[in-house]
Order: structure tokens, then sequence, then C-alpha cells
């Protein structure tokens, strides 16, 4: 199974800021098959990014991802107050499909 | 557009059973993957099970191999969970989950439904 660990566990900034959220697998992810997902409040998690870099449908450029193999990052280059959220990174190369536990952005 | 509707939540003593629907519509069900998830109160997301497009390929996660059953039915565009020998560990919230094209991360989610274990 694929370990994947996120960092930082909270992360603390103002509108307008620049977030890098890091996620680091324990053994190499199968061709880049790692996503991203924001999670409000009381709301079902959204796709951000997969295939490490892709965006999905609807999502703004200031979201990008990055990273290859075991490390994988996520920045939101000026944070909107609805971007403060929780953060997730998934692999899905293969069963068991895993999930990181988390970066909350978290507003200063 | 793509809609998808859990229900079948709700309380249930350990030991007992549940079994949960998701129902699609907006997309070709028929030729897309599908998964669980689960959230417990305040924690993280964990993954459940998968199951391919034809219902010919089934994942389980450890933690309910053996308990948990999931399958789908084509003509119905409905996905299915069966929960058997529940714990107060698979307290969560379910979401139904649709794979996307590019394979298996999750581009559209419901809106999930609370199950919860406890006597």
């Amino acid at each position: 199974e694929i370990v994947l660990t996120q960092s930082p566990g909270t992360l603390s900034l103002s509108p307008g800021e620049r977030a890098t959220l890091s996620c680091r697998a324990s053994q190499s992810v199968t061709s880049s098959s790692l996503a991203w997902y924001q999670q409000k409040p009381g709301q079902a998690p959204r796709l951000l990014i997969y295939g490490a870099s892709s965006r999905a449908t609807g999502i703004p450029d200031r979201f990008s991802g990055s990273g290859s193999g075991t490390d994988f990052t996520l920045s939101i280059s000026r944070l909107e107050p609805e971007d403060f959220a929780v953060y997730y990174c998934q692999q899905y190369g293969g069963s068991p499909l895993t999930f990181g536990g988390g970066t909350k952005v978290e507003i200063k | 557009q793509v809609q998808l509707v859990e229900s079948g939540g709700g309380v249930v003593q350990p030991g007992g059973s549940l079994r949960l629907s998701c129902a699609a519509s907006g997309f070709t069900f028929s030729s897309y993957a599908m998964f669980w998830v689960r959230q417990a109160p305040g924690k993280g997301l964990e993954w459940v099970a998968l199951i391919r497009y034809n219902g010919n390929d089934k994942y389980y996660a450890d933690s309910v191999k053996g308990r948990f059953t999931i399958s789908r039915d084509n003509s119905k565009n409905t996905l299915y969970l069966q929960m058997n020998s529940l714990r107060p560990e698979d307290t969560a919230v379910y979401y139904c989950v649709k794979t996307s094209t590019s394979g298996w991360s999750g581009d559209y989610w419901g809106q999930g439904t609370l199950v919860t274990v406890s006597s």
C-alpha cells in the first residue's frame, strides 16, 4: 500500500499570499496518478488536479500541480477568500487507492 | 449535468447491515468505474471500494474486505454498497464517486450519506 504524507498539517496565510502544499508517497506513484481535492466544511470534496499537473474542468489557473515519483506539490498562486479549505492528495495508480491526511489552509 | 445521489444511510447497531445506493444521471454510467469513499466525523478521507465499468473487477480496502460488497446495475444506473457486520468504526459519511476519463481520480462526488453504527 502506498502511504501518502501531506505537509504541513495546517498552513496559516493571508488572502493574496502564495500557498505551497506537499504530498510525499512511500513509493513511486505509477504514471503520475496523483490527484488533489479541495473540501470545504459540510461539502463533498472537489477534484482540482489529476495526473499530477492537469487542472480539472472549471478550476482556476491559480491552482497548479507538479511533481513525479514520490514528491508532489499543489500551489495556489494568490489565495482568494474561497480557497481557505482542506486539501487532500490521492494516488490512483492501483489498488488500494489511498489519500493523504490533508492540509488545512486557514486564514492568518 | 452529472448527478450522484446517495441513499440508505442511517443508524444501525453493531453487527447489523445496511445497503447504500447511489443513483447516477447525466453521464453514461456503464462506461465508468465507480468507487465509494468514507469520512469519519472530523477525520480525513478513506477509500472503501471500487468497481470497474462492467462490474467484472472489484477492489476493497483491507478495513472492509469480507464485510462490504460493492456492486452495480448498469440497467438502472445505480451503484450499491452492501455493508455487513458493521462496527462502530464504520461510522462515517459515505460518498459515491465517479471516476474520470483519465484514470481512477474522482471527478464527481455525491453529497454523501451518513452511516452511524451505535447501540
